[in-house]
Formats: C-alpha cells, sequence, structure tokens
C-alpha cells in the first residue's frame, strides 16, 4: 500500500492563480479530509468528505473546493490564489467504523503564493 | 479562543530528562490522538485514547486521558534527540449527528527541542 499520497510536493502560485491539489490513498478509507497547517496554530480542517460523493466544510472552507467523485481521489481546488492560503496543507484518510481509528496523513504540500 | 489548549508551547529540555506536554479540552472529548512530526514532513501517529483513564505506552512515550475526559497528558521519559519534533494532539468530539472521526479539532502543537 502506497497509503495516502499528495502531489505536488512545493508550489508557487501568484496571486490570483488556480491549480489543484491532489490527494489519493489506496487503502478503502470512507473518511478523507484537508488540513493546512500555519505556525502556532496547528491544523485547521478545510473540508472532509465521509464517502464518494460527500462532502462538508470544515472551520476554514473559504476559497477551497472539493469533490470526492470516487473513493481514492478528493482533490482540493484553489480558485484565486491569495497570499494568505500561503502554508503546508495535509491530507488526511480514515475508515469510518474500525478499532484502531488510526487517522493517515499525507507528507504535505507546501503552497508559496506572492 | 482554542477548542483545544496545548501546553507548553515550546519545551527545551537536555537529554535523559523527562517531560510532560498538555492537551486541555474545553468540551468533553470523545477520543484524543497524539502526533508526532518533524519539521517539512508529515504527522506521525503516536497513539488514540477513548476511554476516561486509559494509559498507552509506546517506547518512551506515555499518554494518558483524565478521568473527566478533558485533558490528556503526554509523557517521556529520559528524553534522547529523536524524541525532538512538533508534537500535535487532535480531538475527536461527540455531536448530535456522530463523531468527528474524520475531522479533528487540533491544539496549537509543542516544539519540543531535545539538547544532546
Amino acid at each position: 500500500n502506497a497509503g495516502v499520497t499528495q502531489t505536488p510536493k512545493f508550489q508557487v502560485l501568484k496571486t490570483g492563480q488556480s491549480m489543484t491539489l491532489q490527494c489519493a490513498q489506496d487503502m478503502n478509507h470512507e473518511y478523507m479530509s484537508w488540513y493546512r497547517q500555519d505556525p502556532g496554530m496547528g491544523l485547521r480542517l478545510i473540508h472532509y468528505s465521509v464517502g464518494a460523493g460527500i462532502t462538508d466544510q470544515g472551520e476554514v472552507p473559504n476559497g477551497y473546493n472539493v469533490s470526492r467523485s470516487t473513493t481514492e481521489d478528493f482533490p482540493l481546488r484553489l480558485l484565486s490564489a491569495a497570499p494568505s492560503q500561503t502554508s503546508v496543507y495535509f491530507c488526511a484518510s480514515a475508515w469510518a467504523v474500525r478499532t484502531t481509528y488510526e487517522q493517515y496523513f499525507g507528507p504535505g504540500t507546501r503552497l508559496t503564493v506572492t | 479562543s482554542q477548542e483545544l489548549e496545548q501546553s507548553p508551547q515550546s519545551l527545551i529540555v537536555q537529554e535523559g530528562k523527562n517531560l510532560t506536554i498538555n492537551c486541555t479540552s474545553s468540551k468533553t472529548l470523545y477520543g484524543l490522538y497524539w502526533y508526532k512530526q518533524k519539521y517539512g514532513e508529515g504527522l506521525i501517529f503516536l497513539m488514540m485514547l477513548q476511554k476516561g483513564g486509559e494509559e498507552k505506552s509506546h517506547e518512551k512515550i506515555t499518554a494518558k486521558l483524565d478521568e473527566k475526559k478533558q485533558q490528556s497528558s503526554l509523557h517521556i521519559t529520559a528524553s534522547q534527540p529523536s524524541h525532538a519534533g512538533i508534537y500535535l494532539c487532535g480531538a475527536v468530539y461527540l455531536y448530535a449527528g456522530g463523531t468527528s472521526y474524520g475531522k479533528l479539532t487540533f491544539g496549537q502543537g509543542t516544539i519540543l527541542t531535545v539538547h544532546p
């Protein structure tokens, strides 16, 4: 198993550009989520999904869109990048019902918006 | 205000010393995750606690969830330079629609430095 994979690892955007951060998992997990990590603020939830076709907003959803057409993939779209979206983005996945409930995190995407 | 507060925000210790990191919630915890993160890398799962009073250990790291389920502590015995990194707690809460397993609330992290 590859676990949770994220691409790209690094990205630099200009203000106003759009892009998609990719996230994929090969563990057949129902739950997938996107977090952003900023210094001194831990991780904050952007969007999450409890299964294919079902998504909902987290704590900081503005400026981001998601969709979940398959169990495996959960892309995060930045519609019009702003400097405030400079951050490290983590994708995570988990089973809905398991005894261990471990949340698996991807390696992260470091995004800079100039 | 933060729903989940970690303390201290940073910690510098000499190798061999014991240390404790606390994670305090403003609401009753249904579950609590501890993760470790090396700078520039992803999160490494340490352990997850669910029941009040539960205690788990992994190598020299022990985590407890207090009986009233609003605080967890992470204790490292005889710290080593390999323990250095950022420690994050992530909370699971119970709400009307179920639990928040797929959408954790994180503390702001504790930066641990261990001097050899």
